[in-house]
């Protein structure tokens, strides 16, 4: 069963460090999602992808924050510089935009822990 | 973007039958109603989705009434593993629309 890949899964960082994550989506996916989960509460959407573009990032803190998608296909997620309140799960997932259905397949997920 | 109410959590025991509501008063027509379940340090996953009236797949049913105001998921004959955070999402079918996860009802199975 094809899957979502993210990498690193954890990682951790000092304060005003910049840190990166990767995401693989399942083939054919034209929709990327980056989330923010911060322990104990649900996801939170970052921004969202279709195709190479970005379709919404309202909540995403561009201040620190940025994502891009060059080749509408792996995904990436940078901050810089890290706060203390950036430690988190950071989830990836993917889905397919035609047809009813609107299943999002997650990754596994990184952890990110800032000192 | 509807708005979605969940119990916080539920204890159940091994083999019974859990049905959790979620409420989303302003629902809109377009809008469909997915369940996801999410163990710890893991990304969530998809379990049922629903427009109207009954959804049945094989681990779980979904319920929704007429005016669609709510909705239950039902886990037939849980077992230690469904203990799990479970969430309700509203939103529509289509890219371009932000998904809000809720803060999910977290269910204990015990033995």
């Amino acid at each position: 069963e094809a899957e979502v890949a993210q990498s690193p899964r954890y990682k951790i960082t000092e304060k005003s460090q910049a840190v990166a994550f990767w995401c693989d989506p399942i083939s054919g996916h034209a929709t990327l999602y980056w989330y923010r989960q911060i322990l104990g509460q649900g996801p939170e959407l970052l921004v969202q992808f279709q195709d190479e573009s970005v379709v919404d990032d309202s909540q995403l803190p561009k201040d620190r924050f940025s994502a891009e998608r060059l080749k509408g296909v792996d995904s990436t997620l940078k901050i810089q510089p890290a706060e203390l309140g950036d430690s988190a799960m950071y989830l990836c997932a993917s889905s397919q935009t035609s047809g009813a259905s609107y299943e999002q397949y997650f990754g596994p997920g990184t952890r990110l822990t800032v000192t | 973007l509807a708005k979605t109410t969940q119990p916080i959590s539920m204890d159940s025991y091994e083999g019974q039958e859990v049905n959790i509501t979620c409420s989303h008063n302003n629902i809109a027509t377009n809008d469909y109603i997915t369940w996801y379940q999410q163990f710890p340090s893991q990304g969530p996953r998809f379990i049922i989705q629903g427009y109207k009236t009954k959804v049945t797949n094989e681990v779980a049913s979904l319920f929704i009434p007429a005016d669609r105001k709510s909705s239950t998921l039902s886990l037939p004959r849980v077992s230690l593993s469904d203990t799990a955070v479970y969430y309700c999402l509203v939103g529509p079918n289509n890219a371009g629309n932000m998904l809000t996860f809720g803060g999910g009802t977290r269910l204990m199975v015990k033995p």
